[in-house]
């Protein structure tokens, strides 16, 4: 059975960084564009970044472009998603997600992990 | 680009829900429909518009034309109680979009 395993999360600081992981297994993990999703506390889900299947495409929301990679290291079945300068508005729950196939774009997330809380709080 | 979905629709068991999600020209687009739970991870329901995951009961289905895409839940039952979300992939902005989700309840 596909599993989607995000491990990362935590309480950090304004301004602060933190590196969120997803541990892939049961799936040809190299052959697929993986995503980060989030959803903050009581709302919605936003989409936050897509790397297509050999991390030559990458894919970023406006609310954290040029604040958050999206990084993958296929010979370690692992997705990663670094992010710098963090703020309040970025406490959410984290999902990592599959693609339907190895390019970025046209695609849908099936399925899903269970989820990393990350707090951003003083 | 943006997706627009009721807060909420509530139905009877038994009865039929519609969920609905509005975007500019979204029939020119593949819709993919989500199912979260309290306290769970989304999941998938319907993709490409009308298509169902393996293993999904034929009572969730879907619809996309002109400005609209649909979801249908016939036969609703307690366990279909959840938030549901579509989403669209658009090209202008290579962006994911989802949609601004719909409450289920179950009367």
């Amino acid at each position: 059975q596909v599993q989607l395993v995000e491990s990362g999360g935590g309480v950090v600081q304004p301004g602060k960084s933190l590196r969120l992981s997803c541990a892939a297994s049961e799936f040809p993990f190299f052959a697929y564009a993986m995503h980060w999703v989030r959803q903050a506390p009581g709302k919605g889900l936003e989409w936050v970044a897509v790397i297509s299947y050999d991390g030559s495409t990458e894919y970023y929301a406006d609310s954290v472009k040029g604040r958050f990679t999206i990084s993958r290291d296929n010979s370690k079945n692992t997705l990663y998603l670094q992010m710098y300068s963090l703020r309040g508005d970025d406490t959410a729950v984290y999902y990592c997600a599959r693609d339907r196939g190895a390019a970025a774009g046209l695609g849908w997330f099936d399925p899903w992990g269970q989820g990393t809380l990350v707090t951003v709080s003083s | 680009y943006v997706l627009t979905q009721p807060p909420s629709v509530s139905v009877a068991p038994g009865k039929t829900a519609r969920i609905s999600c509005g975007g500019n020209n979204i029939g020119g687009k593949s819709v993919h429909w989500y199912q979260q739970k309290p306290g769970q991870a989304p999941v998938m329901v319907v993709y490409d518009d009308s298509d169902r995951p393996s293993g999904l009961p034929e009572r969730f289905s879907g619809s996309n034309s002109g400005h609209t895409a649909t979801l249908t839940i016939s036969r609703v039952e307690a366990g279909d109680e959840a938030d549901y979300y579509c989403q669209v992939w658009d090209s202008s902005s290579d962006h994911y979009v989802f949609g601004t989700g719909t409450k289920v309840t179950v009367l």
